[in-house]
């Protein structure tokens, strides 16, 4: 079936600091690959996506590349602001077997921006 | 509002009730799905709706959990007989287009946090 690996946390930074949280996935298939995010008290939003190889999704500064060979949909932002703080979530949808129709998220990676 | 709704947001059951989760979707929406998020977790498929025909519902833990969506729009999700383990946010998502495509944008509710005593 499929799965989602991603960095656990906390992980704690400071604002302008480089982020990276690394994610890969198990799937047969072509998934697409999705990084939501959850800012306190607020509900899931999908922050970018990719729907096959060597895409690149990016909204607000964030970045994901689409590494088939690799398996990989690493999140990256160049200079983080505190209200980036949040739990940031990989996930993947795709066709193989039972529970097909909905995502298939990691653990999330709750991230942690000091001023 | 133009955000997928769900009521109550927090329910406290005694172990052996029976509660009832709603979930209002965005308007048009074909496809719903429910999800459970157990503490310090990832959210886990449950059981996806295209209109109101259950497609799948491969991720329901037991025959405790029934869901159903009669009129294409609203939709339920029963837990009988509570039990502790039952405890989670229990989380709604919609969107607009139906199973075939597989990257559309899933747009999640607040979710109702369940806590069984």
């Amino acid at each position: 079936g499929n799965s989602v690996t991603q960095m656990e946390g906390p992980v704690t930074l400071s604002e302008e600091a480089f982020l990276t949280i690394n994610c890969t996935y198990t799937a047969t298939g072509y998934p697409s690959l999705f990084w939501y995010v959850q800012y306190p008290g607020e509900g899931l939003q999908l922050l970018l996506k990719a729907t096959k190889a060597d895409d690149k999704g990016s909204n607000k500064g964030f970045e994901a590349t689409y590494r088939k060979e690799t398996t990989s949909f690493h999140l990256e932002k160049g200079s983080v602001q505190v209200s980036d703080s949040a739990v940031y979530f990989c996930a993947l949808s795709g066709y193989s077997g039972g529970g097909a129709d909905g995502l298939t998220f990691g653990k999330g990676t709750h991230l942690i921006i000091q001023p | 509002g133009a955000g997928v709704s769900q009521s109550p947001r927090y329910k406290v059951a005694k172990r052996g009730q029976d509660v009832a989760l709603r979930c209002d979707p965005i308007s048009g929406h074909v496809s719903l799905f429910w999800y459970q998020q157990a503490l310090g977790q990832g959210p886990e498929f449950l059981t996806y709706f295209q209109n109101e025909a259950q497609l799948d519902k491969s991720g329901l833990p037991s025959d405790r959990f029934f869901a159903e969506r009669p009129e294409g729009s609203v939709s339920t999700l029963k837990i009988q007989r509570t039990q502790q383990e039952d405890s989670a946010v229990y989380l709604c998502a919609s969107s607009f287009s139906g199973r075939a495509i597989i990257d559309n944008e899933q747009f999640f509710g607040p979710g109702t946090r369940l806590t069984v005593l």
